[in-house]
């Protein structure tokens, strides 16, 4: 199978603890995307590569958020010191390039008590 | 207000049922995208567009761009259409993304 896959799927963490997702995108996909999605609502930007290269972040990702795509390839998203409204799916999506169609992951759902 | 408004946010059907969903924008954008989101939270990008209408099987998704508005119609509507439907438009980066329209078909 070669789309996009994220890893773990679920994740319950206590608050103030350390997590980090993993996204695969297809490969030869130079572009790769991490979104946010609380219940009941549309997914948000959170940042972007273009091959190893972070290009843009969100407002919404603080401090405490942190995302590399060391190689060009896969890329980690990691929360310090989890907090209550960190609890959401996050989603990974890779592209071809700019302005095609981007290919979602399953999502990684993140529970903080 | 926001960038991306869908509406209905609900919507039932029956079986065989015409469905219409309607996205409103206001950002300049280069393509507007629908997406379908089942129940777990997997995304399925279903149409790609910048201008006019295409096809896919049972859906169809026109944009205007002067008007910034965008429909999604789903012909004789089935149970497992049952999904949130989002509409999303983007420049040539990122994504912005409507709140979804969660569609029910019942037999």
């Amino acid at each position: 199978d070669t789309g996009v896959s994220q890893d773990p799927r679920h994740k319950i963490t206590k608050r103030g603890q350390n997590v980090t997702f993993r996204c695969d995108p297809i490969s030869e996909h130079n572009r790769l995307y991490w979104y946010r999605q609380t219940l009941g609502q549309g997914p948000e930007f959170l940042t972007y590569f273009q091959n190893e290269a972070q290009l843009e972040k969100s407002r919404l990702l603080s401090d405490r958020f942190s995302a590399e795509r060391p190689k060009g390839s896969f890329s980690t998203l990691e929360i310090q010191r989890t907090e209550q409204g960190d609890s959401a799916m996050y989603l990974c999506a890779s592209s071809l390039g700019r302005a095609d169609t981007q290919y979602f992951g399953p999502g990684t759902r993140l529970t903080v008590l | 207000k926001n960038e991306v408004e869908q509406s209905p946010q609900n919507l039932t059907a029956q079986e065989g049922e015409f469905i219409t969903i309607n996205c409103s924008y206001s950002v300049g954008i280069s393509a507007l995208h629908w997406l379908q989101q089942h129940p777990g939270g997997g995304i399925v990008s279903l149409f790609m567009l910048s201008s006019g209408k295409k096809k896919h099987g049972r859906l169809i998704a026109t944009i205007n761009i002067q008007e910034k508005h965008s429909s999604l119609h789903i012909t004789a509507s089935h149970p497992r259409d049952s999904a949130v439907y989002i509409c999303a438009v983007g420049g040539t980066d990122k994504l912005i993304f409507g709140t979804g329209t969660r569609l029910q078909v019942f037999p």
